[in-house]
């Protein structure tokens, strides 16, 4: 199993300029989550999905971050336009739900500068 | 009170050591919980999960104690290894499975 997959690893971009992250779940996980890593604020839950539905966005922090998971295979965070205040590490993770809370399994995840 | 608490360190100990993290939680409703390790500049990695009063795994015991709502992670002879971030992990109330992480506590093993 190739675990959770996120692209870019590394992303440097000017502020104001469109940024989109991805991440590929593990095969026939059921539910995905994005979170934000500072060394400020920790580790965030921004979203989770459930069987590609998002069920809390209540933790993306402004109009100008939005996700979709259009399968079960593909999930994308997109920030327009991006400020240097969003530079921080961005994980996605995914997990199989189940009667029981299964653990996350995260991806790499994406470094991103906002100069 | 925030949903999930830890100090955040470090905890500076010695090779051999033993030593043990806590972790506050708001939610009284919650019924597992997650140990995760987090090294310098990578992914978060399950350690341990607990779903009753405690687990033990090698060195790593982890325990909850409901009635003061913490649980705590205990690490027994101390490697260099187990050098990293422990981060304290929190299902949060409403049924979907919506983890909460605690900011974490560092920990440094020294020689």
């Amino acid at each position: 199993d190739a675990g959770v997959i996120q692209s870019p690893r590394h992303e440097v971009t000017e502020m104001g300029q469109e940024v989109t992250l991805r991440c590929k779940p593990i095969s026939g996980h059921n539910s995905l989550f994005w979170y934000r890593q500072t060394m400020m604020r920790g580790l965030e839950l921004l979203i989770y999905f459930n069987n590609n539905v998002p069920i809390d966005d209540s933790g993306m922090p402004e109009d100008r971050f939005s996700a979709k998971m259009p399968n079960a295979s593909f999930s994308t965070l997109k920030i327009q336009p991006s400020e240097p205040r969003d530079s921080a590490v961005y994980f996605c993770a995914s997990s199989q739900q189940g009667r029981r809370n299964t653990e996350a399994f995260f991806g790499q995840g994406t470094r991103l500068t906002v100069v | 009170r925030k949903e999930v608490e830890q100090d955040p360190g470090p905890f500076n100990v010695p090779e051999g050591a033993t030593v043990a993290f806590n972790c506050t939680y708001s939610n009284s409703a919650s019924q597992s919980f997650f140990w995760y390790r987090q090294d310098c500049r990578k992914e978060p990695k399950l350690l341990m999960s607990v779903y009753s009063s405690g687990n033990e795994d090698g060195r790593f015991t982890a325990q909850l104690n409901r009635a003061s709502q913490y649980i705590s992670l205990l690490i027994r002879d101390s490697k260099l290894s187990d050098s990293a971030t422990y981060l304290c992990v929190v299902p949060k109330r409403g049924g979907f499975q919506k983890l909460v992480f605690g900011t974490g506590t560092r920990l440094l093993v020294s020689p």
